[in-house]
């Protein structure tokens, strides 16, 4: 069974201090995982895909970066509008849908 | 750009009555899906579909019900609402199987009383 675990719960920062999403995962053949960014109250928004390990991506002050088990999130010198949920979600050989982790609730502060 | 859109972003409903879900996209996709997010539980789908008329189960299909008459169109259907269906149920649609991305609507925030 596919598994996603998203790495910490809730993490804040301050303006400026940069930090990583963790994403594990499990899945019998990845096709593709992804990350959203929820703001609250609203759908989730499409950041990156990725399909193979050591593959990156960037935009703004994300990166982000996969490996054959994880997959993580970089923010570099975040500012307050970058404090929303960070959902990541892969998929598999067996489907169509996503199969999502928790998220990481991210706050920061001025 | 994509866009999803749902047809209310806030419902309130009595136990027992039939709610209707709508989403729909402008984008010609193949897939659409239903999704509700609770929680601690994150998100779970409920209903995809992959062509119009054809659905398919997600992890939790019980209780609900799907349409899709049209290939931008994709209901869902609460046939006899309860509490427990209090959620954010999230709509969307992507443009073919394999590895392309799911676009997210709005989303409706259900209070079922």
């Amino acid at each position: 069974e596919d598994q996603v675990t998203q790495s910490p719960e809730a993490l804040r920062l301050q303006e400026g201090e940069s930090s990583s999403l963790n994403c594990s995962y499990t899945v019998s053949g990845l096709r593709g995982l992804f990350w959203y960014r929820q703001d609250p109250g609203k759908g989730p928004e499409f950041l990156f895909t990725l399909y193979s390990a050591g593959e990156e991506k960037e935009k703004e002050r994300l990166k982000a970066t996969l490996t054959k088990k994880e997959s993580f999130l970089h923010i570099t010198a975040p500012k307050p509008e970058d404090s929303a949920t960070y959902l990541c979600a892969v998929l598999s050989n067996s489907g169509y849908a996503l199969n999502f982790g928790k998220g990481t609730s991210l706050l920061v502060t001025p | 750009d994509v866009k999803v859109t749902q047809s209310s972003r806030y419902l309130v409903k009595r136990t027992g009555e039939k709610v209707f879900l709508e989403c729909v996209q402008d984008m010609d996709h193949e897939n659409m899906f239903w999704y509700r997010q609770d929680p601690g539980l994150g998100l779970r789908l409920i209903y995809f579909s992959y062509d119009v008329k054809m659905k398919e189960k997600g992890d939790i299909p019980e209780g609900y019900s799907v349409s899709r008459e049209k290939k931008e169109r994709f209901s869902l259907i609460l046939e006899s609402a309860s509490t427990n269906q209090t959620s954010m149920y999230l709509c969307a649609s992507s443009f073919m199987a394999g590895v392309e991305t799911q676009y997210f609507g709005p989303g409706t925030r259900l209070l079922v009383l």
